[in-house]
């Protein structure tokens, strides 16, 4: 099956600080990536759709210029959230869209730890 | 509002017990929907999926889900639980487009 990777996969960063997280896929090339957040005993969170080579489409009441995705190649989204804050500390997870899958699965990454001090 | 709900925020059950997790949707058309297994700090393991046909999807591990569009319902079962289920297990629709929407999670634990 498709599978998705992180990196890192717990990072630990000093408020004000920015941190970059990605995720790539290793078996497939993926237009259409998916970042999401899950704070503590959540459910998931939609932040955005990145789309390789165009922007990225931002859910509502998320900020795009602290979290700035990027999409440069098809097996490459990254995630940075700038000026990292306590507040930002979350589980990020990404997933990509194989679109050789009849139904445009989305497969999952392992996720990404941030802790902010 | 449109959404997806799981009505149990935690469930406690036997090993070799049987387990029923429910999930609700509330979509104008039927959604495609989907369960997923968490792990603690891990990401999601797809544990089934259903977009036509057949209402009893099949899936790994030893689950299933039984689609009732008449009760906008997508619930997972497992006849006989297994230690190794305790995690938590979220189902999700994906109602148009590529976007998911998850319900709020179950966490299952289980006890000897």
């Amino acid at each position: 099956g498709a599978v998705v990777s992180q990196h890192p996969s717990r990072v630990i960063c000093k408020s004000g600080t920015s941190v970059k997280i990605e995720c790539r896929s290793l078996d497939f090339q993926a237009t259409t990536m998916f970042w999401y957040r899950q704070f503590p005993k959540q459910s998931l969170m939609l932040m955005a759709t990145s789309n390789e080579g165009s922007k990225a489409t931002y859910e509502q009441g998320v900020e795009k210029d602290k979290f700035l995705i990027n999409h440069a190649s098809l097996t490459l989204s990254t995630l940075t959230v700038t000026s990292a804050h306590p507040e930002d500390s979350s589980f990020y997870i990404c997933s990509a869209r194989d679109p050789r899958d009849t139904y445009n699965e989305q497969f999952f990454g392992p996720g990404t730890r941030l802790t902010v001090l | 509002a449109q959404s997806v709900t799981q009505p149990d925020i935690h469930i406690t059950v036997s090993e070799g017990a049987s387990l029923e997790l429910r999930c609700n949707y509330s979509y104008g058309a039927t959604p495609y929907l989907f369960w997923y297994v968490q792990s603690p700090g891990q990401g999601l393991q797809l544990l089934l999926k259903y977009f036509s046909g057949d209402t009893l999807v099949q899936g790994i591990k030893g689950f299933e889900a039984e689609f009732k569009r008449s009760q906008s319902s997508f619930n997972l079962r497992k006849p006989s639980v297994h230690w190794s289920d305790a995690a938590e297990y979220f189902c999700a629709a994906r109602p148009y487009g590529n976007k998911l929407v998850f319900g709020a999670g179950t966490i299952l634990r289980v006890k000897s």
